[in-house]
């Protein structure tokens, strides 16, 4: 089946600590994204990136970093310089044959 | 930059009762897609309007695109327990392609049973 995994679900780490959560797809599509999700607050743009080892800062890039070395693969590292990283982290991806952006399950990170 | 704001920002509702939600987005949209997320899940892309004056129907749902193609809305006939969850409005930034989406904040619907 063709689709995007992230890993793990729920993600618990110390204030302090850079965490990398996992995003990967099949669907070998060209475009892949991550957003934030806070209650209330809808979809932000952390990072996106159109092609292999070119990626841009979206609205909220702040204390994150994102490499692309992969089409599949589009991890994404929270570091301790982000203030308030418990949230709620959605990966998506898109390719030119379709119209919508595919999400992943999405991973629930909470620093303690 | 884009924004694109939807209203309510939550509703609820008994079962039975229709619901609307409203769309607007601060420039003119080459398209305006429609997801939904549940409670615990991901957004799941739900339909794309892209017509001046479009009308769409899913069933109990109906998309409408306006006619300046600034705004859009989404109405759910006789709600029923499993349409609750987040409704966004999404439209791509400047250049039409749906590359990059600016998502409006969302509109939680619970239904009472």
């Amino acid at each position: 089946d063709g689709g995007i995994t992230q890993s793990p679900k729920y993600l618990f780490r110390k204030e302090g600590q850079n965490v990398t959560l996992s995003c990967e797809q099949n669907l070998n599509h060209d475009a892949m994204y991550w957003y934030r999700q806070d209650p209330g607050q809808g979809l932000r743009l952390i990072y996106y990136s159109q092609i292999v080892n070119d990626f841009q800062k979206g609205d909220i890039a702040e204390g994150y970093s994102v490499s692309r070395e992969k089409k599949e693969s589009f991890p994404l590292t929270v570091t301790s310089a982000q203030k308030n990283p418990t949230a709620f982290y959605l990966c998506a991806s898109w390719g030119s044959s379709y119209n919508e952006q595919f999400f992943g399950p999405g991973t629930r990170l909470t620093v303690l | 930059g884009q924004q694109v704001m939807q209203i309510p920002q939550y509703q609820h509702v008994q079962e039975g009762e229709d619901f609307t939600t409203y769309c607007n987005s601060s420039t003119t949209l080459s398209n305006i897609q429609w997801y939904k997320q549940r409670p615990g899940g991901h957004p799941v892309f739900l339909i794309q309007l892209v017509k001046s004056g479009e009308v769409k129907k899913q069933k109990r749902l109906t998309f409408q695109f306006g006619e300046a193609k600034k705004n859009s809305s989404l109405h759910i006939t006789a709600t029923q327990t499993t349409d609750v969850g987040t409704y966004f409005c999404a439209g791509p930034n400047s250049g039409g392609s749906n590359y990059k989406l600016t998502f409006g904040k969302g509109t939680l619907l619970t239904v009472n049973p």
